[in-house]
């Protein structure tokens, strides 16, 4: 089964601060995505990431970045968080074969930026 | 206009009812096409894959539509656990594959 986690369900930050979501998956997936899920704008691609140190942005990639060191690990960074970053954040992760793989999600990050 | 674009909802049924979902994309190129399914404050997961054939699991029925750009997901008796957001889901044909989701729609089943 795979699994795929996330360093922490709720999170509550301040304005201006630089904050780390963690997400980690066991099925040795090469593709791994970032979105945030908001009220009426559905899920959105922060950014993704198809191997190792390569990464690709999304529709909105804007106050963000990422980090891929190693295949079981895609970081996302807020570098400032701002209030409007305010969000269930999701990861996933999908195996090589894009026309049939389907993505298995994290269980999400809600985060609170004060 | 949005890439992928569901129908509104939400949907109100009662147990027993057969209720159809529709979905458009606009990317000819589109590859590969799922529905998932999502629970209130959990992730979405996969509920079936969408194939040219059509196919079908158990109660749920879904059709793809290559030439009108849609696809479709038909639940027939439906049960109160069925009450969830349902997403359409649409690949790419580039390198990742990238995903774009609709909004989802949402269904009440009652009793």
């Amino acid at each position: 089964d795979v699994k795929v986690t996330q360093s922490s369900r709720y999170l509550v930050k301040r304005t201006g601060e630089k904050v780390f979501l963690e997400c980690v998956q066991d099925m040795d997936h090469e593709n791994m995505f970032w979105y945030r899920q908001d009220p009426g704008l559905g899920l959105r691609l922060i950014y993704f990431s198809y191997d190792v140190k390569m990464k690709e942005k999304g529709d909105i990639p804007e106050g963000y970045s990422v980090s891929r060191e190693k295949k079981e690990r895609f970081s996302l960074i807020l570098e400032s968080a701002s209030t409007n970053q305010t969000s269930m954040y999701l990861c996933a992760s999908r195996g090589p074969h894009r026309g049939t793989d389907t993505q298995y999600f994290g269980p999400g990050t809600r985060l609170t930026v004060l | 206009r949005k890439e992928v674009e569901q129908d509104p909802g939400p949907f109100n049924v009662p147990e027993g009812a057969t209720v159809a979902f529709n979905c458009t994309y606009s990317n000819s190129a589109s590859q590969s096409f799922f529905w998932y399914r999502q629970d209130c404050r959990k992730e979405p997961k996969l509920l079936m894959s969408v194939y040219s054939s059509g196919n079908e699991d158990g109660r749920f029925t879904a059709q793809l539509n290559r030439a009108s750009q849609y696809i479709s997901l038909l639940i027939r008796d439906s049960k109160l656990s069925d009450s969830a957001t349902y997403l359409c889901v649409v690949n790419d044909n580039t390198n990742a594959g990238k995903s774009t989701f609709g909004d989802g729609t949402t269904l009440t089943v009652k009793p």
